[in-house]
Parts: C-alpha cells; structure tokens; sequence
C-alpha cells in the first residue's frame, strides 16, 4: 500500500516564527510532490510543487525535498493567523495515482 | 479565468438511491479527477479522466462511476447509495495529465445519506 504520512496535529506555532510541516512517503518510484492549504469547510488550494530533490522557495513559502530519505517539507516563514489551515501533502506515483496524506492541522497563535 | 465548478453544493440522499454529481473544469483543462474527503480516510482518489478517457481508478467499489464529455466537463454517479458514502466529492482539473501537472479543486459537494 503506498502512501503519504503526516502528523495530524495540530502544530501551534506563534505568530511570525517558521512553521515547518513534514511528510514521508512509502513510494521511492514517486517524483512529483504537492502542497495544498484548506481552510475548515473549503476545498484544497495548491500551494507549491516540488518535483527536484532541494528547496523551491515562493514567498513565505519553501518546499524541501529528499528522495533519498523520502521526505517532504514545507516552510512557512513569518507565519499570520491566515495560515491557520490543514494542509495536505500529495504525490505522484509510479501508479500514475496522487496520494494524499491526511493532512496536517497547523494553527498559529495570535 | 472562471475556477472549477461543482453542482450541486450541497445533496441529501436516502440509502439505495443513485445520485450524479456535476463538474465544469477551467477553460482548457482537459484532465478531471475526482476524490472523496471523509473526516477518517482524508482525500482518496477515485478516478481520472482525461479526453473521455478513464485514464486511472482508484480502489473504490463499481458503483462509482464516471464520465467525462467531449467539453470536459464531468459527471460522476454513485448508485445504491449507502450511509458510508456521505462525504465532501471533489473534483480538481489539470491542463493535461500525468506527472507534474498540477491540480485545481472546486469546491465540492457535500453529499449526505440518510
């Protein structure tokens, strides 16, 4: 069974500090990675793509990846009450199939 | 450029009815995937289509089906409905598909079965 782990949280984090959320998945054959933010009650809205092992930055946000290890992450700098949300960590795999982790709970603390 | 649009918002269904969801990807997508959110499985993938194609299913029973026109706009049906299969039903579209291609979520219909 493949899959896409997340903690569920949630992760309090105050507000202007980095918050880092992380994600390891069970296919090595897997070579395109996702971010997705959803807020309680919305669908999920992409956030960044990452598909090279290293760090892809867009604004506050840095995605970081390692095949070797399997692992995903994303940073959140300067973090605002905003980014209060689950996010979702997906990937591609060798199944032609995005998997979805169940989501991480992020709040941050005015 | 107008998002995805999923009709109807909102469905209240009873047990061993069939119902049929709606899905208009963004202008030019050709790619549309379908995905069930429930509280305790996440977002779980049941089918891709792309050109009227099912390019890919994920593991969900036969009642669940899909089809997609030559507009790419989407339908899905559930038939027999069942009370487990209350759940927010998304549908996300991509420009193309396969790796790589990002997707875009509307926002879903929330189906109850009572």
């Amino acid at each position: 069974q493949k899959e896409v782990e997340q903690n569920s949280g949630p992760l309090s984090v105050p507000e202007g500090a980095i918050a880092s959320l992380n994600c390891t998945y069970s296919d090595r054959g897997s070579q395109s990675f996702f971010w997705y933010r959803q807020y309680s009650g919305k669908s999920p809205e992409l956030i960044m793509s990452i598909y090279s092992n290293g760090d892809k930055e867009d604004g506050r946000f840095t995605a970081q990846l390692n095949k070797a290890s399997q692992y995903v992450s994303l940073l959140i700098r300067d973090s605002q009450p905003s980014d209060s949300a689950t996010y979702l960590c997906a990937s591609w795999n060798r199944d032609d199939k995005i998997i979805f982790g169940k989501g991480t709970r992020l709040h941050i603390l005015p | 450029k107008a998002g995805v649009t999923q009709t109807p918002r909102y469905l209240i269904k009873t047990r061993g009815q069939q119902v049929t969801l709606s899905c208009s990807p963004i202008s030019g997508h050709r790619s549309v995937s379908w995905y069930q959110q429930t509280p305790g499985q996440g977002l779980q993938f049941l089918f891709e289509y792309f050109s009227e194609t099912q390019r890919n299913k994920g593991n969900f029973p036969g009642r669940f089906s899909g089809r997609q026109f030559s507009n790419s706009r989407s339908e899905m049906n559930v038939s027999t409905l069942e009370l487990g299969d209350s759940a927010l039903y998304l549908c996300a579209s991509s420009p193309d598909s396969g790796l790589n291609t990002e997707a875009f979520f509307g926002q879903g219909t929330r189906l109850t079965v009572v």
